[in-house]
């Protein structure tokens, strides 16, 4: 079992919908991130979160500590949104490294 | 500046070439680190530096060769690479902190693609 499960691995939605993206992790964390990778590109930081939630724009983060898990939600999604949306958790430490989760592929077609 | 920028962004070397992949950020980050990303799959840890030191080692193969000349740069050294070693090769950078001070976040490169034939 990975330490850091997300789901769903694929998902299709409508321009304009609501969108979650689910990641449960199994190890002790100092802080989970949600990362963006579109097509052939690098990644871009989305959130980091240790508690709580945070809002940008149309995108929320959400995370429970005591149940290890933590979601991503997309507000009236858009084409632009569509990319690949990876959960990362990160160990206690000075330099300490991410595991990440298999990722989830997001198709928002008009 | 808050970018990690990374050169080159394509690269195609032969199986017995030598060349280097270049990480530069300015945003004062102490920790920098090196990925692999094959397609579809998410990016695997290779290597970590902690103010210039070599701190985490992925049982890497020997032929990637990191080094960390100063706190701006990093590099990773590549040598009789094989064809399985195409992939996405990213850097990233996080300022340092101590134990339990989770407020600080990871910056990411676009990465250089790499090609061996």
């Amino acid at each position: 079992k990975n330490e850091v499960e997300q789901s769903p691995q694929n998902l299709t939605a409508q321009e304009g919908e609501f969108i979650t993206i689910n990641c449960s992790y199994s190890v002790g964390i100092s802080a989970l991130h949600w990362l963006q990778q579109h097509p052939g590109g690098g990644i871009v930081s989305l959130f980091m979160l240790s508690s709580g939630k945070k809002k940008h724009g149309r995108l929320i983060a959400t995370i429970n500590i005591q149940e290890k898990h933590s979601s991503l939600h997309i507000t009236a999604s858009h084409p632009r949104d569509s990319a690949v949306y990876i959960c990362a958790v990160r160990s206690a430490g000075t330099a300490s490294k991410l595991t990440f989760g298999t990722g989830t592929r997001l198709q928002v077609t008009l | 500046d808050t970018e990690v920028t990374q050169t080159p962004k394509h690269l195609v070397m032969g199986m017995t070439n030598k060349k280097s992949l270049k990480c530069e950020q300015h945003m004062g980050h102490r920790a920098m680190y090196w990925y692999k990303q094959k397609a579809k799959k998410p990016p695997e840890l290779m290597f970590v530096y902690s103010y210039e030191k070599l701190s985490i080692n992925e049982s890497v193969p020997s032929r990637f060769s990191p080094e960390c000349p100063n706190s701006s740069l990093l590099n990773l050294h590549l040598h009789a690479l094989q064809p399985e070693d195409s992939a996405l090769y990213l850097c990233a950078s996080s300022p340092t902190g101590d134990r339990g001070l989770a407020n600080y976040g990871y910056t990411f490169g676009s990465g250089t693609r790499l090609t061996v034939v």
